[in-house]
């Protein structure tokens, strides 16, 4: 168990629609990393948040937003779900003052768009 | 683009045999991390290797890191059915940001 916590477990959406997954970090952490993770395939990194602000992005498209919260918890959101956003959604916690940057991830949200 | 890619894709052995996965990358490294995931669920951080060490151990896993080659390898020793599993390496280029391979799935048969 790593601390960090994900909710909800599962999603079934509809194409066009809006998703908000959660992340909850792991206490004394300061960063949230969101990945996507589609079938077979590696997490790829969407963005990360720290002291409340994007602090990187890779190469998603702006339907892709988040925030961090004064507490580091975080939030995910889609906009115009489309079927290619079907994957397990991580979120990663880590503390940037540690040095090392190991990343605890917590379950994923799986997510499936019809 | 990945940075990180696994090698071979999927590895199937029997209980009791070392299981070795490789990992090449592209760019420069801060450290670089396995990880493993058992059927779609979160990732477990195994081991940790900073980009001025060659070698760490934990356990079972023995990592090196060859900077001049861009490569890493992961050697699970003495392997058992519960080490089922994909495993991942993820490189850290700064700033706690990782990139991620496409896996090795690691099958040990009883």
């Amino acid at each position: 168990e790593t601390g960090v916590t994900q909710s909800p477990t599962h999603l079934i959406k509809t194409r066009g629609q809006q998703v908000t997954l959660r992340c909850s970090s792991q206490s004394g952490h300061n960063t949230v990393s969101w990945y996507q993770q589609a079938l077979g395939q590696g997490p790829q990194f969407i963005f990360q948040y720290y002291r409340e602000e994007e602090n990187g992005r890779g190469n998603f498209p702006p339907r892709f937003s988040g925030l961090q919260f004064p507490n580091y918890s975080s939030e995910l959101n889609v906009n115009a779900l489309e079927l290619d956003d079907s994957a397990l959604y991580l979120c990663a916690s880590s503390s940037l003052a540690g040095g090392n940057n190991e990343q605890f991830f917590g379950p994923g949200t799986r997510l499936t768009v019809l | 683009s990945q940075q990180g890619e696994e090698d071979p894709q999927a590895l199937s052995i029997q209980e009791g045999e070392n299981a070795t996965m490789n990992c090449s990358y592209k760019t420069s490294i801060n450290n670089l991390q396995w990880y493993r995931q058992n059927s779609g669920r979160g990732l477990v951080h195994l081991i940790l290797i900073r980009s001025n060490e060659r070698e760490k151990h934990s356990g079972r896993l023995r990592v090196t890191l060859d900077t001049s080659k861009k490569s890493s390898s992961l050697l699970i020793t003495a392997s058992r059915a519960a080490d089922t599993a994909s495993y991942f390496c993820a490189t850290d280029s700064g700033a706690g940001k990782s990139t991620f391979g496409d896996g090795t799935t690691l099958t040990v048969k009883p």
